[in-house]
């Protein structure tokens, strides 16, 4: 498609279970983002994935969270033993390089709900 | 390291109304200035970038934001802003150095009628 897909726009959990958040770029974008916005705050930084270098995790919360990126393309966000705080959208974003010049095209989200 | 200050967490205006949403950026470096909108229920949309160049910097929707390079400052002005309008506005910083996009912690503008 034209823009960044993630899936599933809502995602309803129990405490303690693990989430998957599907992440599909922009085609040829070689930067993938992932981000954290809570109620009421900023966007929080959560892993950055360049081509084949290592990804820079420097922004993930707990060693709960981990993300990976097959084949340079779409990216898997996951949340094990999910906690109540772990409730936020979580944002995707990609760009080609280098970022400066182009900024992030965001995906719609994920809004995360853990009860 | 860079960091981006948004000075007003909500900015209540009339319709028709102009409005400037403030926005201060530190780094030691030359910068790279952004201001994303989010609307309700959605992902964010870039609004306008400085990269170089003329510091006034135009968007879609009809804002257009300044860069200040003495005041570290990037604020975001509309002549007359419409109820569409209504949204969460977001300063970013990023310099030549950095692989990521450093967000200040948004402005909500709400448009009363």
């Amino acid at each position: 498609g034209a823009g960044v897909s993630q899936s599933p726009s809502n995602k309803v959990t129990e405490k303690g279970k693990d989430v998957e958040l599907r992440c599909d770029p922009i085609s040829g974008h070689t930067a993938l983002y992932w981000y954290r916005q809570s109620l009421g705050q900023g966007l929080e930084f959560l892993i950055y994935f360049q081509g084949n270098s290592a990804p820079d995790k420097s922004g993930l919360p707990s060693d709960r969270f981990s993300a990976e990126r097959t084949g340079g393309s779409v990216s898997t966000l996951t949340i094990q033993r999910t906690q109540q705080e772990d409730s936020a959208v979580y944002l995707c974003a990609s760009s080609p390089l280098p970022v400066q010049g182009y900024g992030y095209t965001f995906g719609s989200g994920t809004r995360l709900t853990v009860v | 390291a860079q960091s981006v200050t948004q000075l007003d967490s909500q900015v209540p205006v009339f319709e028709e109304a102009p409005v400037e949403l403030r926005c201060n950026y530190s780094s030691s470096v030359s910068v790279y200035l952004f201001w994303y909108v989010q609307y309700p229920n959605q992902g964010l949309q870039l609004l306008l970038k400085y990269l170089s160049g003329s510091t006034l910097v135009k968007g879609i929707n009809g804002f257009e934001a300044e860069f200040n390079k003495s005041q570290t400052s990037f604020h975001l002005r509309k002549p007359s802003v419409h109820i569409s309008d209504t949204a969460e506005y977001f300063c970013a910083v990023s310099d030549s150095s950095a692989s990521k996009i450093i967000f200040g912690s948004g402005t909500r503008l709400s448009i009363r009628p």
